[in-house]
């Protein structure tokens, strides 16, 4: 299985710019997307392949990366941003990431 | 629009068998494929398998031979079964659409909460 390690959490100020990271045990092309998720909700999509933007999300959000190493940044960082973000690959059968949950200062 | 819903028992006893429903409306069973995947509390998430558009199946192999997934078409309905249930199987149980090999899931289901008890 390939493995996706995330930083358990961050804290950060409102009106920051924060960079998640998820970093895979082997090369997963492009093949990388980013959930959020809120307590008590189902994950919403984010990002697909790597650096697309989902339909309907905020433009403050990007990601980029290729191959093990992948980054979300949300830039500037809003109070309502408060959510567990997770990466998952399909470039094997799908795995996803540890978390990382995100906090505000 | 689209929409997923489980639906399934809150509690299931120890070696017991798990059987939820995923239902499905704003698309096609027969053009898009849907995955189980599962969280227990304050966890991350696991994928289970995967109901292909064509009607196969894939299964994760952690699950081995505990797990069947089915579906229905003419009810947009698919199906998931585990028998031989243990604590660590208490989750949230959620369906997500996902459109081809290698794409994200793009709509989820709100989840299921399953306990399992002895």
């Amino acid at each position: 299985d390939t493995v996706l390690t995330q930083s358990p959490a961050l804290a950060v100020s409102p009106g920051e710019r924060v960079s998640i990271s998820c970093r895979a045990s082997e090369g997963v092309n492009s093949y990388m997307h980013w959930y959020q998720q809120k307590p008590g909700q189902q994950p919403k999509l984010l990002i697909y392949k790597a650096s697309n933007l989902a339909s309907g999300v905020p433009a403050r959000f990007s990601g980029s990366g290729s191959g093990t190493d992948f980054t979300l940044t949300i830039d500037p960082v809003e109070a309502d941003d408060t959510a567990t973000y997770f990466c998952q690959q399909s470039w094997n059968d799908p795995t996803f990431g540890g978390g990382t949950k995100l906090e505000l200062k | 629009q689209v929409q997923l819903k489980e639906t399934g028992p809150d509690l299931v006893q120890l070696t017991q068998t798990l059987s939820i429903t995923c239902t499905v409306s704003g698309f096609s069973l027969t053009t898009y494929n849907v995955h189980w995947v599962r969280q227990p509390p304050g966890k991350g998430l696991e994928w289970m398998g995967a109901m292909w558009n064509g009607g196969g199946t894939d299964y994760n192999s952690a699950f081995k031979s505990r797990l069947s997934i089915s579906r229905d078409t003419s009810k947009s309905q698919v199906f998931l079964k585990m028998n031989s249930l243990q604590t660590d199987d208490t989750a949230k149980y959620f369906c997500a659409r996902h459109v081809t090999i290698a794409a994200p899931f793009d709509y989820w289901g709100q989840g299921v909460m399953v306990t399992v008890s002895s």
